[in-house]
């Protein structure tokens, strides 16, 4: 079965304090794997889109990488308004263009 | 752009009532999703549309719930009746193939009382 875990399910940084979330998936065919910012009240927003393993992408604060096997989400010196849910989803080559999202992981950011 | 469209923000019924929720996707964007969030399943797909086609709607709970796109610019989805348990944030998200990740309204958060 097609599993995404997304670790921790909350995290509290004090600001400018470097972490990285998890996002681990046990899938076939991986098409590309999604993260998303979700902010309190309203859907969630695009980030990065990873295709292949060894792939990065880098936004401000976040860099996203990943392998064969799960996906980081990395958070340089972050700042109060980092804070907020971050979602990964995968989207399989057997599955139209349906995205399967992991449980988020709850980040709080504290001044 | 105006992005995706919801309506209503918030609904609150009493349980036995038919409950109707809209969503405008994006112009041009041909995929149409209806998702449901709650804090123990996460984000869970309903149903999904492609040019107004449902093309995949195994993740609709009963038959109780019914989506319809009768064009491409509106699509519904209907619970009739609700129950408590169908309390949860409702989102519908378009995306066009070409382009990178979906892009979610803000959501109806449904309250069956």
């Amino acid at each position: 079965e097609d599993q995404v875990t997304q670790s921790p399910e909350a995290l509290r940084l004090q600001e400018g304090e470097s972490s990285s979330l998890n996002c681990s998936y046990t899938v076939s065919g991986l098409r590309g794997l999604f993260w998303y910012r979700q902010d309190p009240g309203k859907g969630p927003e695009f980030l990065f889109t990873l295709y292949s393993a060894g792939e990065e992408k880098e936004k401000e604060r976040l860099k996203a990488t990943l392998t064969k096997k799960e996906s980081f989400l990395h958070i340089t010196a972050p700042k109060p308004e980092d804070s907020a849910t971050y979602l990964c989803a995968v989207h399989l080559n057997n599955a139209g263009n349906m995205l399967t999202f992991g449980g988020g992981t709850r980040l709080m950011v504290k001044p | 752009d105006a992005g995706v469209i919801q309506s209503p923000r918030h609904e609150v019924t009493e349980m036995g009532q038919e409950v109707t929720l809209r969503c405008k996707p994006i112009s041009g964007h041909d995929y149409l999703f209806w998702y449901r969030q709650t804090m123990m399943r996460g984000l869970e797909l309903l149903i999904y549309f492609n040019n107004n086609v449902p093309i995949d709607d195994s993740g609709m709970p009963e038959d109780r719930f019914s989506a319809k796109m009768p064009n491409a610019s509106f699509s519904t989805l209907k619970i009739q009746p609700s129950e408590p348990r169908d309390s949860a944030v409702y989102f519908c998200a378009s995306n066009n193939p070409a382009g990178d990740g979906y892009t979610f309204g803000s959501g109806t958060r449904l309250t069956v009382v």
